[in-house]
């Protein structure tokens, strides 16, 4: 059984401050890795992906991925109130065959306080 | 506009009842999704399809059933043999699923469905 573990939160941070999100995946090869954004009865939207170790910036968001730990984060640099969201962390992995699915997270609920 | 589209938005349901949930992608991907989303939990995928006239289950099929008779479309049927079908059904699609950039999902909107 494959597994992707997200502190389920609520993770406050004050305006304009550095947000750090986890992610934790069980299978070892797995190969991509993906970041989405969920606002409250919405559907995800997706923020970024990475594939290779080290970090990955995209404006405000850079993305972390450690496959030796399999660890992968997100942070978000100057927070902002429009960011209170639920972020999905979604981890790719061979399933069976050629076919590849992705499992989510259960995510993390990020508010952002003005 | 290139996207996903999903109708109905919201759908009751009445107990022993089908319902089809549709899903449309104008992106020309090949691969498309059906996921399932309860309260404060993540996705869990139904089915997904990688090519026209080929579908597998996913992780929770049982109560649901699809087709990919064109490449754009890829219904969602939840039979009367689901128990427990309220829920928000997400459709996706991607480009491929044979690794890579390609592999990345993209959402419709979503449909909410309740039985009443």
């Amino acid at each position: 059984q494959k597994e992707v573990e997200q502190n389920s939160g609520p993770l406050s941070v004050p305006e304009g401050a550095i947000a750090s999100l986890n992610c934790t995946y069980s299978d070892r090869g797995s190969q991509s890795f993906f970041w989405y954004r969920q606002y409250s009865g919405k559907s995800p939207e997706l923020i970024m992906f990475i594939y290779s170790n080290g970090d990955k910036e995209d404006g405000r968001f850079t993305a972390q991925l450690n496959k030796a730990s399999q660890y992968v984060s997100l942070l978000i640099r100057d927070s902002q109130p429009s960011d209170s969201a639920t972020y999905l962390c979604a981890v790719n992995s061979l399933s069976s065959g050629s076919a590849r699915q992705l499992t989510f997270g259960s995510g993390t609920q990020l508010t952002v306080l003005p | 506009d290139g996207g996903i589209t999903q109708s109905p938005k919201y759908l009751f349901r009445k107990e022993g009842q089908n319902v089809t949930l549709s899903c449309e992608q104008n992106l020309n991907h090949d691969a498309m999704y059906w996921y399932r989303q309860d309260p404060g939990q993540g996705l869990r995928l139904i089915y997904y399809s990688q090519i026209v006239n080929d579908f597998q289950k996913g992780d929770i099929a049982e109560g649901y059933s699809v087709s990919r008779e064109k490449k754009e479309s890829f219904p969602l049927t939840v039979t009367s043999a689901q128990k427990n079908p309220t829920a928000f059904y997400l459709c996706a699609s991607s480009a491929s699923n044979s690794g890579g950039s390609r592999d990345t999902q993209y959402f419709g909107p979503g449909t909410r469905l309740t039985v009443l």
